[in-house]
């Protein structure tokens, strides 16, 4: 069974930085992209990065170029997201997807929440 | 960026019937890289098609997907109570990806 299980969200300081994981099981983890998105309260969905299964290949959206970096660790089953100077217009909850790309989004975690706040 | 825009915002249908929500976009999408989601309140996205007509797994046959260039459709032939929710359509492929913003499917 495909399994992707985010963590890593919580209140932070605008400027502040958090680094979100997404653990994931049930398939080849190295042979698929992977991306997040994000959802601010009661908005709709945002694409935020994409990752290339080898982690050769990053992308990101305007919204979040030179502040956020997408990784992978392909031999934890681990993805990333390193996310800087933050302000209020990041709050949202940060959803964990199978795909990117060209391939479909099939799988998605349930999130995890940021909340970006003095 | 390709800006995907949902009509109608809202729409309002009772149980059994026919439920036809649009997808335009801004330019030119290849069909193999368009995409719809359904999302209930609480939960993340579910993947309902995938190049622009093709159902993911274990979708019911009630719900298709049509249209090519820059107009799509997500048809549900007749609508359960379970299907109402809010559903977005999505281009991926080439970045950057983009969603649209939202139909929402209300109880009549």
């Amino acid at each position: 069974e495909v399994q992707v299980l985010e963590s890593g969200g919580g209140l932070v300081q605008p400027g502040g930085s958090l680094r979100l994981s997404c653990a994931a099981s049930g398939f080849i983890f190295s042979s698929y992209a992977m991306s997040w998105v994000r959802q601010a309260p009661g908005e709709g969905l945002e694409w935020v990065s994409g990752i290339s299964g080898g982690g050769g290949g990053m992308y990101y959206a305007d919204s979040v170029k030179g502040r956020f970096t997408i990784s992978r660790d392909n031999s934890k089953n681990t993805l990333y997201l390193q996310a800087d100077s933050l302000s209020a217009e990041d709050t949202a909850l940060y959803y964990c997807a199978k795909g990117g790309f060209f391939e479909p989004f099939n799988y998605w975690g349930q999130g995890t929440l940021v909340t970006v706040s003095s | 960026e390709i800006v995907l825009t949902q009509s109608p915002g809202t729409l309002s249908l009772s149980p059994g019937e026919r439920a036809t929500l649009s997808c335009r976009a801004s330019q030119t999408v290849d069909s193999n890289y368009l995409a719809w989601f359904q999302q209930k309140p609480g939960l993340a996205p579910r993947l309902l098609i995938y190049g622009a007509s093709t159902r993911a797994t274990g979708v019911p046959d009630r719900f298709s997907g049509s249209g090519s260039g820059t107009d799509f459709t997500l048809t549900i032939s007749r609508l359960e109570t379970e299907d109402f929710a809010v559903y977005y359509c999505q281009k991926y492929g080439i970045s950057p990806i983009t969603f649209g913003q939202g139909t929402r499917l209300e109880i009549k």
